[in-house]
């Protein structure tokens, strides 16, 4: 069965500072992985995302995240952090297209930036 | 392409009441999504649909919880007898599935805040 944990429920960094946010999955087939943040009172909106093309992945706003098979993670990554980047950020992972597609989340890292 | 969109974006409500949840995917998708966010929580998977057909229900989709997709367009969410417990974020997501596709991803949209009081 799919799984996401997330480690840490807040992280705190000052801003130009390095952002890591750890997620770690399960899965028991090729995991199709995201990365979404949320702002408060607002839907989810896509960061990135890891469809096996490519290890590491760049997405929106500076984030990157590299997918480790060995290490069953996921984690994201910003080098300099901003304070509109302070909110809160989902890990998920996809279950197949035969299976749905629905998406299970980890419990969320709430990140404070700051000044 | 507009978005996915949902409404109300705010509901307060009686206990016992019933409540009724809209959700406009986008246009060309064939999957349409539930979840449910709680304060603090990642969103848990409620139910989803591809074109009209309900093809899945979470066990958290009680037995007040129905949901539709009539042609495969618009859905709607409704809750009745509505519980304290039921105080939650609604989101709705959309994506274009296909098999052996390598992008499943999901388009989410602003959500609906249930107070129920």
């Amino acid at each position: 069965a799919q799984s996401v944990t997330q480690l840490g429920s807040h992280v705190s960094v000052s801003e130009g500072a390095l952002v890591l946010l750890r997620c770690n999955y399960s899965s028991s087939v090729p995991p199709y992985l995201f990365w979404y943040v949320q702002y408060p009172n607002q839907g989810l909106q896509l960061l990135l995302k890891y469809t096996s093309a490519a290890t590491l992945v760049k997405g929106i706003n500076g984030f990157e995240a590299e997918f480790k098979k060995s290490e069953t993670s996921f984690h994201l990554t910003k080098p300099s952090a901003h304070m509109s980047d302070a909110a809160e950020y989902f890990c998920a992972v996809s279950l197949p297209y035969n299976q749905g597609g629905k998406l299970i989340f980890g419990q969320g890292t709430e990140l404070s930036v700051k000044p | 392409d507009t978005g996915v969109s949902q409404d109300p974006r705010h509901k307060i409500t009686k206990r016992g009441q019933n409540v009724t949840f809209r959700c406009d995917p986008i246009s060309e998708h064939n999957r349409l999504y539930w979840y449910r966010q709680t304060l603090g929580q990642g969103p848990e998977f409620l139910t989803y649909f591809q074109n009209e057909a309900q093809l899945e229900k979470s066990r958290l989709l009680s037995d007040r919880f129905s949901a539709e997709r009539p042609k495969g367009s618009f859905s709607t969410l409704e809750i009745q007898r509505t519980e304290q417990g039921d105080s939650a974020m609604y989101l709705c997501a959309s994506s274009l599935a296909a098999p052996f596709a390598t992008d499943l991803e999901q388009y989410f949209g602003p959500g609906t805040r249930l107070t129920v009081t």
